[in-house]
């Protein structure tokens, strides 16, 4: 069965700098590869995903993430971080026939 | 216009009761699913449902049982509450395959006392 991990626990970084959120996964075909993202007390919202195609996928709110197969990862990154986006992000690797794995989450603090 | 409703929103019980929290789609979807999240924020399915098959995480206790009345909704019982069942419970749906893009519900958060 597939799994997906997420190295971070928490990340801090500054309102303005650069973000990158690391997701491993493990599956022996290519995968389904999705973010969300989880605000305080709110439910689960897709940034973007990836089935097939151009490994580089753009997402909302300024997000992209890329495919690289040969790492197992799916990274999620943004050029410059705003406040609104401190909450706790997933990856989420799925693969057919199978239900869709959430790793443990990443909580990204955003600094003034 | 909400997408996936789910209620109520906050629920308090005490251990040994019996409860059930609702969930709606309005997207048309065919899949619907519920999720625990712990304490940990770590996600788990528990079920996914569509109108042909029932697929239920073997790790869920058999006082978990999802009922669906038609395909828009997707409600959780839950027979004899204990301790460890406090947790967020989150309802999504899809449509079509099950790794198709989910859309979650806001979450019910539960509490045993």
């Amino acid at each position: 069965a597939q799994s997906v991990t997420q190295p971070d626990i928490h990340i801090t970084v500054s309102e303005g700098a650069s973000l990158e959120l690391r997701c491993n996964y493990s599956y022996g075909a290519t995968p389904y590869l999705f973010w969300y993202v989880q605000s305080p007390g709110q439910g689960l919202q897709l940034l973007l995903k990836y089935f097939s195609g151009d490994t580089l996928v753009q997402g909302i709110k300024g997000f992209e993430a890329e495919f690289k197969r040969s790492q197992s990862s799916f990274n999620l990154r943004k050029p410059s971080v705003h406040w609104s986006d401190a909450a706790e992000y997933f990856c989420a690797v799925g693969a057919q026939g199978n239900d869709m794995r959430f790793g443990a989450g990443t909580r990204l603090t955003v600094k003034p | 216009d909400t997408a996936v409703s789910q209620t109520p929103k906050y629920l308090v019980t005490q251990m040994g009761n019996d409860k059930s929290i609702k969930c709606e789609q309005n997207l048309g979807h065919d899949t619907m699913y519920w999720y625990k999240q712990d304490s940990k924020k770590f996600l788990k399915i528990m079920f996914s449902y569509n109108n042909k098959e029932l697929i239920i995480n073997e790790t869920v206790p058999n006082r978990f049982s999802p009922k669906s009345p038609d395909k828009a909704h997707l409600n959780l019982h839950i027979n004899s509450l204990e301790l460890g069942d406090s947790a967020v419970y989150f309802c999504a749906s899809s449509q079509g395959l099950r790794n198709n893009e989910q859309f979650f519900g806001p979450g019910t958060r539960l509490t045993v006392l």
